[in-house]
């Protein structure tokens, strides 16, 4: 069965001090890798695509990397405006165009 | 551009009742999806068009139905609202189902069932 999982579910973090977030997954198959973002009250924002092991995509403070089992979003110097809940999700080659997403982590900036 | 709107933003609704969740994009985007979003299951799909008349089912599509007349509007109706149908509808598009794409998503509709 092809699954997501995210870790931490929640971080803590000072303004300025850089971490990680981790996305591991099983999937028969990987099309495609995805980060969204998500406000409070607000729908997912896309953030990245990861298609291939190695892959390295990056957006001001934030840059993903892609392995075979797992997906890391790296987090350098956040800020408050980081503050956010992050979302991972896989596109399966049998599930054409449909996403399998985490339950995502929410991350907490404090200046 | 608009992109993709969701109404209503907010129900209070009586179970036993039926409801329909309205979605229209103005991207011209063949797939539209449904999602539910619920604390500590994340985002579930409900139902999913690749294209203008076609349909399918999700992970969730229990008590829920689509239809897609057309390219633009994907309407979600909960023909007999349960307790459990408490939660966050996202609807959500991408350029083409079969294409490896992001998905864009709407506002939400918060949806509470008495």
């Amino acid at each position: 069965e092809d699954q997501v999982t995210q870790s931490p579910e929640a971080l803590r973090l000072q303004e300025g001090e850089s971490s990680s977030l981790n996305c591991s997954y099983t999937v028969s198959g990987l099309r495609g890798l995805f980060w969204y973002r998500q406000d409070p009250g607000k729908g997912p924002e896309f953030l990245f695509t990861l298609y291939s092991a190695g892959e390295e995509k990056e957006k001001e403070r934030l840059k993903a990397t892609l392995t075979k089992k797992e997906s890391f979003l790296h987090i350098t110097a956040p800020k408050p405006e980081d503050s956010a809940t992050y979302l991972c999700a896989v596109q399966a080659a049998s599930n054409t165009g449909k996403l399998i997403f985490g339950q995502g982590t929410t991350l907490q900036v404090k200046p | 551009t608009a992109g993709i709107t969701q109404a209503p933003t907010s129900q209070i609704l009586a179970a036993g009742r039926s409801m329909t969740l309205r979605c229209t994009q103005d991207m011209r985007h063949n797939a539209m999806y449904w999602y539910r979003q619920d604390l500590g299951l994340g985002l579930r799909l409900i139902h999913y068009s690749n294209t203008a008349g076609t349909t399918g089912k999700g992970e969730v599509p229990d008590g829920y139905s689509v239809s897609r007349a057309n390219t633009d509007d994907f309407p979600l109706t909960l023909a007999s609202a349960v307790p459990s149908q408490t939660s966050v509808y996202f609807c959500a598009s991408s350029e083409g189902g079969h294409i490896l794409n992001e998905q864009f998503f709407g506002p939400g509709t918060r949806l509470t069932v008495l």
